[in-house]
């Protein structure tokens, strides 16, 4: 079966500290992808970041960086430096082919508070 | 290139009514996916269209249908519809092939209430 656990249902943290949001996943695949994604209040899903399953790199992006393991089925986001704007919902997603058709599992998101 | 669009963007019926969605993908996009969201149930996902055939279906009862046109525009059509069915309903697009360059991208969503 495939799934994808975010067990952080709400995070609050203070302007400026670093957050990590967490992101376990199970699939019985050996090719399929990862992904995060943004909702803020507006209600788009705004897509951040995909990884597939042949790249452990982490990667970085400005405040955001990634954390890929396949040892423990992880794939976590740091935020660093949070900022009020960071607000939001964010999810992570795994699209694995599984039964032939693929298709893409979500979490049940985190909800992020950066506080003022 | 224009993004993933969606209309309309707010909708109020009342119980027994029936609604239709429309979604527009990014150009060159085959696939799209629609989910429903609600505070209680999260993302749940609806059903994904390629080509014009429905190619996955998610756990919602027949009222829930869909369709796309050979333009890739999708619509989504909720019959008898009931309080619950209120939410917020996104639609994303993708080129629906296998590979890495498959990514699902989000349209702004309608959010219907059933009253």
């Amino acid at each position: 079966a495939q799934k994808v656990t975010q067990a952080q249902t709400e995070i609050s943290v203070v302007e400026k500290e670093d957050v990590t949001l967490d992101c376990v996943y199970e699939t019985r695949d050996t090719t399929y992808y990862l992904f995060w994604y943004k909702q803020p209040p507006s209600g788009e899903l705004v897509f951040l970041i995909r990884r597939n399953s042949f790249d452990e790199q982490n990667e970085i992006s400005g405040r955001y960086s990634w954390n890929f393991q396949k040892s423990t089925s992880s794939f976590n986001f740091t935020i660093t430096a949070s900022q009020v704007v960071d607000s939001a919902v964010y999810f992570c997603a795994l699209r694995s082919s599984g039964s032939g058709t693929y298709k893409y599992i979500f979490g049940t998101g985190t909800r992020l508070k950066v506080l003022a | 290139k224009a993004g993933v669009t969606q209309t309309p963007r707010y909708l109020i019926k009342t119980r027994g009514q029936q609604v239709t969605l429309s979604c527009s993908p990014i150009s060159g996009h085959r696939s799209v996916s629609w989910y429903q969201q609600t505070p209680g149930q999260g993302l749940q996902f609806l059903f994904e269209y390629f080509s014009e055939t429905q190619r996955n279906k998610g756990n919602f009862p027949g009222r829930f249908s869909g369709r796309q046109f050979s333009n890739s525009r999708s619509e989504m059509n909720v019959s008898t519809l009931e309080l619950g069915d209120s939410a917020l309903y996104l639609c994303a697009s993708s080129s629906g092939l296998a590979g890495n360059t498959d990514t699902q991208y989000f349209g702004p969503g309608t959010r219907l209430t059933v009253l």
